[in-house]
């Protein structure tokens, strides 16, 4: 039973197109992130939601913008595709009190 | 500016030995600490985590140490196996705006040696 899942698992494109990631957890929990792994390996948040709601932010382009339908949904939707934006994106959850964070198997966006 | 910070980028060791893992971090207000275990194509999984207050935390094989004043965290993996190759990354959280924000480090690549 997956707890944090990710659609696609890669995703290749070219530049200027627009594309989307989805995201689901079954794990009942209140906060989901984004994350980027860049080619140097950081694992960067980019945002996080609590029950649908944004509460952290961090400095991305506004080509990317999160969407989440319901409390175990959060989507990535990336306008305009950049050669930078190619990365692992990895989704993940926890509960707001803090605690361990459940990770989704990473989606792989390669721009051309 | 790397507020989570891991040295080491790799670190061999030889099957049944014990593997040290370190992480060194700037914020003295965080508050949890959390190591992950990451295989090839896979996301981050949770292996261990200490809270602030404490100064040490064992599972198993695994047992973190926490020194505050030197802004210092270890893992240690004791005996290490082969199935334990893996990037370890560790990360720090702290609140902010009413959730949990994470920060995690560059990762460390173990490479336990049968």
């Amino acid at each position: 039973d997956t707890a944090v899942s990710q659609t696609p698992k890669y995703l290749v494109t070219q530049m200027g197109n627009d594309k989307s990631i989805k995201c689901e957890q079954n794990l009942g929990h209140d906060t989901m992130y984004w994350y980027k792994q860049d080619s140097k390996k950081f694992l960067k948040i980019m945002f996080s939601y609590n029950n649908k709601e944004l509460i952290i932010n961090e400095t991305v382009p506004n080509r990317f913008s999160p969407k989440s339908p319901d409390k175990a949904h959060l989507n990535l939707h990336i306008n305009s595709l950049e050669l930078g934006d190619s990365a692992v994106y990895f989704c993940a959850s926890s509960h707001m009190r803090g605690g361990e964070q459940f990770f989704g198997p990473g989606t792989r966006l390669t721009v051309l | 500016d790397q507020q989570v910070k891991q040295n080491s980028p790799s670190l061999s060791v030889q099957e049944g030995r014990i593997s040290i893992l370190n992480c060194d971090y700037t914020n003295s207000m965080f508050d949890y600490f959390l190591w992950y275990k990451k295989y090839p194509a896979e996301g981050p999984t949770f292996l261990i985590s200490i809270s602030s207050i404490k100064d040490k935390n064992e599972d198993g094989r695994f047992t973190v140490f926490l020194n505050k004043s030197a802004k210092h965290l270890s893992l240690h993996i004791v005996p290490s196996q082969p199935g334990d190759s893996a990037v370890y990354f560790c990360a720090a959280t702290t609140l902010d705006s009413g959730t949990y924000k994470y920060i995690f480090g560059t990762g460390t690549r173990l490479k336990v040696l049968a």
